[in-house]
């Protein structure tokens, strides 16, 4: 799992609830990036920063929102809006020298 | 549209055999293909990546044939073993940015 950290492990959604996912890197590592994985679906892109405080919508960004105001953090929010959230969720990060690491995925349940 | 399109969705393998795991791209701008190992419940793991300016990358038991004429890259895995039951992603990029994975391979190797 390198550098990179994520929690909770687990996560329970209550309905209209909005929830937030953490990820940190201690890798000096420029861009973070957050995937969806659900069975059978392989990984599609939510959401990627290249640098502090600019980021940009993957292919699935409609219900989730993110920030990253600091190079060392990318967390993810998982809006009411989002009706179907179940999924394991993977943060990545990596440079353009380096190619993507991958944390250890937060596994999100509907209540 | 899916931009990676990767074969088979499983594989059942002998111990001792020869693992092939295809995958085709569309994207001629394309210049960066990993592969990644996914544990159950586990991120992935880079296993090895290729650039098209080399046919064939080797390390250790894994092998990566790219042709890029046939816009087409595999993962060879020699003398598999039981520890190398997992699920399998090839990816694809422009640089090292925004990976587009495929659907994944699950791949289980038979004692």
């Amino acid at each position: 799992d390198g550098g990179i950290t994520q929690s909770p492990k687990y996560l329970f959604r209550k309905e209209g609830q909005n929830v937030t996912l953490s990820c940190e890197q201690n890798l000096n590592h420029d861009a973070m990036y957050w995937y969806r994985q659900d069975p059978g679906q392989g990984l599609r892109l939510i959401y990627y920063s290249q640098i502090v405080n600019d980021f940009q919508k993957g292919d699935i960004a409609e219900g989730y929102s993110v920030s990253r105001e600091k190079k060392e953090s990318f967390p993810l929010t998982v809006t009411s809006a989002q009706k179907n959230p179940t999924a394991f969720y993977l943060c990545a990060s990596g440079t353009v020298q380096e190619t993507q690491y991958f944390g250890p995925g937060t596994r999100l349940l509907v209540l | 549209q899916q931009q990676v399109k990767q074969s088979p969705q499983s594989l059942i393998v002998q111990k001792g055999g020869i693992s092939i795991i295809n995958c085709a791209y569309e994207n001629t701008a394309f210049d960066y293909f990993p592969w990644y190992q996914q544990f159950p419940g586990k991120g992935p793991a880079l296993l090895i990546a290729i650039r098209p300016d080399v046919s064939e990358k080797k390390e250790g038991r894994f092998t990566i044939s790219f042709n890029k004429s046939a816009k087409q890259f595999s993962l060879h895995i020699m003398d598999s073993q039981p520890g190398d039951s997992a699920t399998y992603f090839c990816a694809a990029s422009k640089g090292n940015y925004k990976l587009t994975f495929g659907k994944g391979t699950l791949l289980t190797v038979n004692p």
